[in-house]
């Protein structure tokens, strides 16, 4: 498996624009979060996924961010209108819980941003 | 209740010395603690986890201690080489008879540095 696939790797934009990350987990996984990381705040959960269905979304900063898993596969994170104060590496990440007690997350590489 | 704090933020070492990271926690529902590992670029992957049933474990140099009691746990980094050199964040979550559906907490990290 390829693993946690995020896109871009490095999105720049200027203030204002609207922005939107992506992420594919790994097949076969059934929970999703999202993470951003930044030096003054450390690692944040932004939401997660739990088959497809938002569990937890205390972590959204603003209104300005939303977040959707359309299916299995896929689920983006948007903020618009995007503010340099967001910029920050964003992380997704996938597990699988079943009956078997094994919580292990999986990290994509990130998507550096930067709001300019 | 929720929190989990990481000390120290930042940690040099010399190459065969000890590494030593240190965590607290408040929730007594949390039944499992993984470490995790992040290398400059890359996105957090899982080191060594421990449940509260034992007191330590161990894999090849990396080892956890865990107080119960105490509500601490820690990473102890045996002979710590310069390929060790990495931001290490601990975590919690509660996996039996809670909805956290994975949800992990994480410390504020601890970046490690190991000179040659």
């Amino acid at each position: 498996d390829a693993g946690v696939i995020q896109s871009p790797r490095h999105e720049v934009t200027e203030m204002g624009q609207e922005v939107t990350l992506r992420c594919k987990p790994i097949s076969g996984h059934n929970s999703l979060f999202w993470y951003r990381q930044t030096m003054m705040r450390g690692l944040e959960l932004l939401i997660y996924f739990n088959n497809n269905v938002p569990i937890d979304d205390s972590g959204m900063p603003e209104d300005r961010f939303s977040a959707k898993m359309p299916n299995a596969s896929f689920s983006t994170l948007k903020i618009q209108p995007s503010e340099p104060r967001d910029s920050a590496v964003y992380f997704c990440a996938s597990s699988f819980l079943g009956t078997v007690r094994k919580n292990i997350q999986y990290f994509g590489a990130g998507t550096r941003l930067s709001v300019l | 209740q929720q929190q989990v704090k990481q000390s120290p933020q930042s940690l040099i070492v010399q190459k065969g010395g000890i590494s030593i990271i240190n965590c607290a926690y408040e929730n007594t529902a949390f039944d499992y603690f993984p470490w995790y590992q992040q290398f400059p670029g890359k996105g957090p992957a899982l080191l060594i986890a421990i449940r509260p049933d034992v007191s330590e474990k161990k894999e090849g140099r990396f080892t956890i201690s865990f107080n119960k009691s105490a509500k601490q746990f820690s990473l102890h980094i045996m002979d710590s080489q310069p390929g060790d050199s990495a931001t290490y964040f601990c975590a919690a979550s509660r996996e039996v008879g809670g909805t956290s559906y994975g949800k992990l907490t994480f410390g504020q990290g601890t970046i490690l540095t190991v000179h040659p």
